[in-house]
């Protein structure tokens, strides 16, 4: 069964902490995706990556950087947490060509930082 | 810019009573045009592609249709197990360009 595993499901963080948020699928796809989701502003796409140790900004990119040194791991970093960085995040992965679109989601890390 | 406007934003219905969400789109060119499920708490469940005006997919109570400028999720009948946020999404022609997704329609089926 196709799977995408996020290391944490709840996390509480203090402003300033360095936040590493790990996801890992198991399907061999070669995109994957790290939006935040918060009430009445949808998803919104942070990052995204193609290929192994190839990265795009999303729309909303700052405060974040990634990291994808194998095909099956894309990692989010929240160098300097603040308050701001409160949200659901979200990460997807899907396979190339035509069913690029068809996005595989994980449970989600609820990240509070106080 | 390529964009996706889903309404009503909160849709509560009661058990059998069948209703459509929909989904407005620009873009530059479309490549496709996905609908997901989200549970509270839960990432967000692939349901259909369409790639095409005139297009239809179903799925038990679920239909969706595209337009040139729309989509309608059609659900027939809904039942309680119904209840979730429903997205909708783009992907437009323009290169390796991720999903742009709509904001999604909550929708709330009571017994």
């Amino acid at each position: 069964d196709v799977k995408v595993t996020q290391s944490s499901r709840y996390l509480v963080k203090r402003t300033g902490e360095k936040v590493f948020l790990e996801c890992v699928q198991d399907m061999d796809h070669e995109n994957m995706f790290w939006y935040r989701q918060d009430p009445g502003l949808g998803l919104r796409l942070i990052y995204f990556s193609y290929d192994v140790k190839m990265k795009e900004k999303g729309d909303i990119p700052e405060g974040y950087s990634v990291s994808r040194e194998k095909k099956e791991r894309f990692s989010l970093i929240l160098e300097s947490a603040s308050t701001n960085q409160t949200s659901m995040y979200l990460c997807a992965s899907s396979t190339g060509g035509g069913r690029a679109g068809e996005l595989f989601f994980g449970e989600g890390s609820r990240l509070t930082v106080l | 810019e390529d964009q996706v406007t889903q309404s009503p934003e909160a849709l509560r219905l009661q058990e059998g009573e069948s209703s459509s969400l929909n989904c407005s789109y620009t873009v530059s060119g479309l490549r496709g045009l996905f609908w997901y499920r989200q549970d509270p708490g839960k990432g967000p469940e692939f349901l259909f592609t369409l790639y095409s005006a005139g297009e239809e997919k179903e799925k038990e109570r679920l239909k969706a249709t595209l337009t040139k400028k729309e989509s309608f999720l059609h659900i027939t009948a809904p039942k309680p197990e119904d209840s979730a946020t429903y997205l909708c999404a783009v992907q437009p022609y323009s290169g390796n360009t991720p999903l742009v997704f709509g904001k999604g329609t909550r929708l709330s089926v009571i017994a």
